[in-house]
């Protein structure tokens, strides 16, 4: 089964909300995390990217937050506008193994 | 303008064909892969390949293969034996393996008719 998951399949909010996006991973030996965008029809994009010694990190209008007492991601997009909307995958790293995504949120971002 | 390229876009196949899809980078990134996607599913791995005249199986790499001649290149062949071939197609790329973070190409989406 998946070893990274996110809470909701779907997320929409209003242009101008803050939105938060979940994910939770399964391997407590995971040491890299990273955020990707993927439009319709196009390849994922690399949003912001954390490593385990890290709890926050934050990127132009974005913030991944790193909770490793309970295995859990966070993707805040701040002011979010519709250009905003897409799948967001979480991807989880392990030493000496392959990256694994979860299955991804769909953002949607009304005006 | 730097990148990954994948192509064509967009590809159609009859049953029984074998088809390869182009992926190049010239980011001179080590190591390379190639995924699948079907919709509501995460990314599934086919093959990687970390340097040149090398590749390592995936997850999922029945009924495909790679070639790594060159450090640009690494296409992938869809063959006969894949049983459901229709989906979508991502390449990426990292500066090595362990330096892990991939950057993605545009993607190929093939259908089998």
């Amino acid at each position: 089964g998946e070893s990274v998951g996110l809470h909701l399949p779907t997320l929409s909010v209003q242009e101008g909300d803050n939105s938060i996006i979940n994910c939770a991973y399964s391997n407590s030996a995971s040491d890299y995390f990273i955020w990707y965008k993927q439009e319709s029809g196009k390849g994922p994009q690399f949003i912001i990217d954390i490593r385990s010694n890290m709890d926050k990190r934050q990127g132009q209008r974005v913030t991944v937050l790193l909770n490793k007492t309970v295995k859990h991601l966070s993707l805040q997009i701040a002011a979010t506008q519709p250009g905003d909307s897409a799948v967001y995958f979480c991807a989880e790293k392990t030493a000496g193994t392959a990256l694994i995504f979860g299955k991804g949120t769909t953002l949607s971002v009304s005006s | 303008d730097g990148g990954i390229t994948q192509s064509p876009k967009y590809l159609f196949r009859k049953e029984g064909q074998n088809v390869t899809l182009s992926c190049e980078q010239n980011l001179n990134h080590d190591a390379m892969y190639w995924y699948r996607q079907d919709p509501g599913q995460g990314l599934r791995l086919i093959y990687y390949s970390q340097i040149v005249n090398d590749f390592q199986k995936g997850d999922i790499a029945e009924g495909y293969s790679v070639s790594r001649e060159k450090k640009e290149s690494f296409p992938l062949t869809v063959t006969s034996a894949q049983k459901n071939p229709t989906a979508f197609y991502l390449c990426a790329s990292s500066i090595t393996r362990e330096r892990d973070t991939q950057y993605f190409g545009p993607g190929t989406r093939l259908t089998v008719l």
